[in-house]
């Protein structure tokens, strides 16, 4: 079975720009959910997705967006785009909204300049 | 507020030897803790996850160990190879809890030859 995919691996920005940033859950799996990496605050979580409908969100500002398709595919946007917004952004997946169990994609290596 | 403390920040161990690293949460409400391992260039891995009804688990050479009242967990990997150098991340989580997965800032560790 394939992992969880996401698309485009690495990006560069300029500030201000907005970003688009593609997922793909491991077949089957109907929960996405995104995080943020960064070296000085780690891992932090942005936003679940379930049936389409976003279900739990993290402390982030509404720059940041997403949305589920009904395939599960997932998007996430980030408008404005700020030096800070520089990271590694992580895909996980998992089978239903209440399993723990989440699958991390490779992540897209977001640069803005 | 820091919800998960993670330490050491960084390991250094012998080939052979034991690696351990360890947790302390504050939310008496999180039910799942898994340990993730991230080679650089990938995306998080899962190791070994504990629910608070179990003391210990153990997988492999990976063991961890689960003190509900302390509120602290551990991670030991017994003879520790140069191919386990990773990060490795502890993190908590809750049903009907607002982030899916709450991660603590991570510890590298690298085992010398």
């Amino acid at each position: 079975k394939a992992g969880v995919t996401q698309t485009p691996r690495y990006l560069i920005k300029t500030r201000g720009q907005q970003v688009t940033l593609s997922c793909s859950p491991i077949s089957g799996h109907r929960s996405v959910s995104w995080y943020q990496q960064t070296p000085g605050q780690g891992l932090q979580f942005l936003f679940e997705y379930f049936s389409e409908t976003q279900r739990n969100k993290g402390n982030f500002p509404g720059r940041f967006s997403g949305r589920q398709f009904s395939n599960s595919r997932s998007e996430m946007n980030v408008s404005t785009l700020e030096l800070g917004d520089s990271a590694l952004y992580l895909c996980a997946s998992s089978f239903a909204l209440e399993a723990d169990t989440q699958y991390f994609g490779p992540g897209t290596r977001l640069t803005v300049l | 507020q820091q919800q998960v403390k993670q330490s050491p920040q960084s390991l250094i161990v012998q080939k052979g030897g034991i690696s351990i690293i360890n947790c302390a949460y504050e939310n008496t409400a999180f039910d799942y803790f898994p340990w993730y391992q991230q080679f650089p260039g990938k995306g998080p891995a899962l190791l070994i996850a504990i629910r608070p009804d179990v003391s210990e688990k153990k997988e492999g050479r990976f063991t961890i160990s689960f003190n509900k009242s302390a509120k602290q967990f551990s991670l030991h990997i017994m003879d520790s190879q140069p191919g386990d150098s990773a990060t490795y991340f502890c993190a908590a989580s809750m049903q009907g809890g607002s982030e899916k997965l709450v991660f603590g800032k991570g510890t590298k560790l690298t085992v010398n030859p």
